[in-house]
């Protein structure tokens, strides 16, 4: 049992590029998500979604595309990469169900230069 | 969305020395985190706690829903425990919201 599971673990962009930061989870959870944090303001979600087929917007999601096709994985896509999304990037995964806990991937750390 | 308030900001132990975290936070909540970041930069899951009190070996929570807040207590510290506290706090259960933290630093 993996839990969440983020590749790369570090990434080196130049100013346009694009890339996807992966996430799988083997825990049959319904809800994942993706947040970012930066130096002082904690974590915040950018996207999340409920099931295959179903995501929405969390707090900051311009700049971030996601799609779910199955249970276990979540991307995240950077269409034309910017320095202000230079971060941390973790991917978070719960049941749905009440009283369940969000657990969280090691983080992907990305540098746009 | 919620706002979340950590307290204190920053927080240097000696080892052994005992510690409280407060968590306030500004609506109605049905779920409540305790995470804790390593100096890798891991976050542990501590305590899912949305109200009531919670032990796991030295450390300890009580979530007051009704009054919006949510303490931590860490008894005995240990090098170990060096590292960010956060509390996040959801009611839909699709939207948490992080504090930005307690810094903690436990020295020999």
């Amino acid at each position: 049992n993996a839990g969440v599971t983020q590749t790369p673990k570090f990434q080196v962009l130049k100013t346009g590029q694009s890339m996807t930061l992966q996430c799988a989870q083997d825990m049959n959870h319904e809800y994942m998500s993706w947040y970012r944090q930066d130096p002082g303001m904690g974590l915040r979600l950018i996207h999340y979604s409920v099931g295959a087929g179903i995501t929405d917007q969390g707090e900051v999601p311009n700049g971030y595309n996601v799609s779910r096709s199955t249970t276990e994985d979540f991307p995240l896509r950077l269409l034309s990469a910017a320095p202000s999304q230079t971060s941390v990037y973790f991917c978070a995964s719960r049941r749905v169900a009440h009283n369940s806990p969000l657990h969280f991937g090691n983080g992907t750390r990305l540098t746009v230069t | 969305g919620i706002q979340v308030e950590q307290s204190p900001p920053d927080l240097i132990l000696q080892e052994g020395a005992n510690s409280t975290l407060r968590c306030n936070f500004s609506d109605s909540v049905n779920n409540l985190q305790w995470f804790h970041q390593n100096p890798w930069g891991q976050l542990i899951n501590l305590f899912y706690i949305p109200s009531g009190t919670k032990q796991n070996g030295r450390l300890s929570a009580t979530t007051v829903a009704t009054e919006r807040y949510s303490l931590l207590y860490i008894s005995s510290s240990q090098t170990t425990d060096s590292g960010v506290y956060f509390c996040a706090v959801d009611y839909t259960g699709n939207q948490f919201y992080f504090g930005t933290g307690t810094s903690l630093t436990v020295i020999p």
